[in-house]
């Protein structure tokens, strides 16, 4: 089951602008992670952050978790045409395993 | 690039078949997972390996089984082949620790596709 819903699943936006992903989740969590997918291939990592962190930024990336909201938010500023891809948020919720559950995905177009 | 590596990147097989699929984790790192991500949708989580041991498994039937080996790499191994197994398979290695896992990191996956 999906733990994790992005919104919007499908961004468009012209070089330059800033995109914003949102991701909502269902249980606690020991950490939220996301990871971006260029045309279905691998994903890559882009950034954790933890459930006692509220904001971390890497680069043009900013990422904030509200976990009284269950939500986060991946924010990319000054965007380029090579950040066209699919972005996932995904919650590792501990317990025995480290598995990591995904959502759907946004689906970011930069128009150059 | 991740490190992580996984063989072979596509696959056509027909119904009723075998396949297996190969991953060498990141040096260094003592767990693997493995995930299918359906086309349109995000990777569901299948099983994962830690120190030669299943640590956790997803919502999968049995005839989808893996080992680990002694140099943490692995093979998923799906029998009897049904046409919604066509997805691209990916698996991804990280460091466990006492305090949680770190970051997982993705292999570039095998598309597999089912007649």
């Amino acid at each position: 089951s999906q733990q994790g819903e992005e919104d919007p699943q499908a961004l468009s936006i012209q070089e330059g602008e800033n995109a914003t992903m949102n991701c909502s989740y269902k249980t606690s969590i020991n950490n939220l992670q996301w990871y971006r997918q260029n045309s279905g291939r691998g994903l890559v990592h882009l950034i954790l952050i933890r459930s006692n962190e509220r904001e971390k930024h890497s680069g043009r990336l900013r990422v904030t978790l509200d976990t009284s909201k269950k939500s986060s938010s991946l924010l990319i500023t000054a965007s380029r045409a090579a950040d066209t891809a699919s972005y996932f948020c995904a919650t590792e919720s501990g317990g025995s395993n480290y598995k990591l559950t995904f959502g759907k995905g946004t689906l970011l177009t930069v128009n150059p | 690039e991740t490190g992580v590596t996984q063989s072979p990147t596509h696959l056509i097989k027909t119904r009723g078949q075998q396949v297996t699929l190969r991953c060498s984790s990141q040096s260094g790192h003592n767990t693997v997972s493995w995930y299918q991500q359906a086309l349109g949708q995000g990777p569901q989580f299948i099983f994962q390996y830690y120190r030669e041991e299943e640590n956790g498994r997803g919502n999968f039937p049995p005839r989808f089984s893996g080992l680990q080996f002694p140099n943490y790499s692995s093979e998923l191994n799906v029998n009897a082949l049904e046409l919604d197994d066509s997805a691209l398979y990916l698996c991804a290695s990280s460091l466990a620790r006492a305090s949680g896992t770190e970051t997982q990191y993705f292999g570039p996956g095998t598309r597999l596709l089912v007649l």
